[in-house]
């Protein structure tokens, strides 16, 4: 069966940065992009951008760019994001996704609660 | 980047027929797709390329498109329903967006 699994929940504290794992499994690690979409609490679904874990390229939402790096290691099938300079508005929940090229997001990772206080 | 415009907020009763409109630019020439979130869970895939339901998917849920607009159906409403939908599409470079979100409530 498909699986994405993510780290734990994170508290950091304003301007700091956080790396959100999500490792994957039952499926061929390069043949699907890894999208990393957030929710902040009562609000929708923001999408964060992709990386293709074949050939490491990535794609970042205007919104994200200089601040988000997504990453992978394949020798553990394990994809990360990571934000820097952190406000109190990037707390959120943060998925991880799958998808075949350009389709739907077919399986998606259980969350990772980040809270940003000081 | 694109938008994508849904209602705030779609109320039904059981056994009616609840409608969730999505509208956008982009919608004419890229594949919509529909999840549905329930609270403190992850978002589930309900339709794909429009009108493609995943297996697993009830029957009741159906999607169409005309233009610039694609509309998410289900055909005799259950309580089970009751949660956030999003709609979601991508422009040509894969750069994707999602729509406001839509809260079903089953009366």
């Amino acid at each position: 069966q498909v699986h994405l699994v993510q780290s734990g929940a994170e508290l950091k504290k304003p301007g700091a940065s956080v790396k959100v794992s999500c490792k994957t499994s039952g499926y061929t690690f390069n043949d699907y992009y890894i999208h990393w979409v957030r929710q902040a609490p009562g609000h929708g679904l923001v999408w964060m951008g992709w990386i293709n874990p074949k050939y490491g390229g990535t794609v970042y939402a205007p919104k994200f760019q200089g601040r988000v790096t997504m990453t992978r290691d394949t020798s553990i099938t394990t994809v990360y994001m990571h934000l820097s300079g952190l406000r109190s508005d990037d707390t959120a929940v943060y998925f991880c996704a799958r998808s075949y090229g350009s389709n739907e997001f077919d399986y998606w990772g259980q969350g990772t609660l980040v809270t940003v206080s000081s | 980047s694109f938008e994508l415009t849904q209602p705030p907020s779609v109320s039904v009763s059981p056994g009616q027929t609840a409608t969730i409109t999505c509208s956008g630019d982009a919608l004419a020439n890229q594949y919509a797709y529909w999840y549905h979130q329930k609270p403190g869970r992850a978002p589930v895939l309900v339709i794909y390329k429009d009108s493609e339901r995943p297996s697993g998917i009830p029957e009741r849920f159906s999607g169409s498109s005309s233009g610039t607009t694609v509309t998410l159906t289900i055909s005799g409403v259950q309580a089970e329903d009751e949660a956030d939908y999003y709609c979601q599409s991508a422009d040509i470079s894969n750069t994707w967006v999602f729509g406001g979100g839509t809260k079903l409530t089953v009366l």
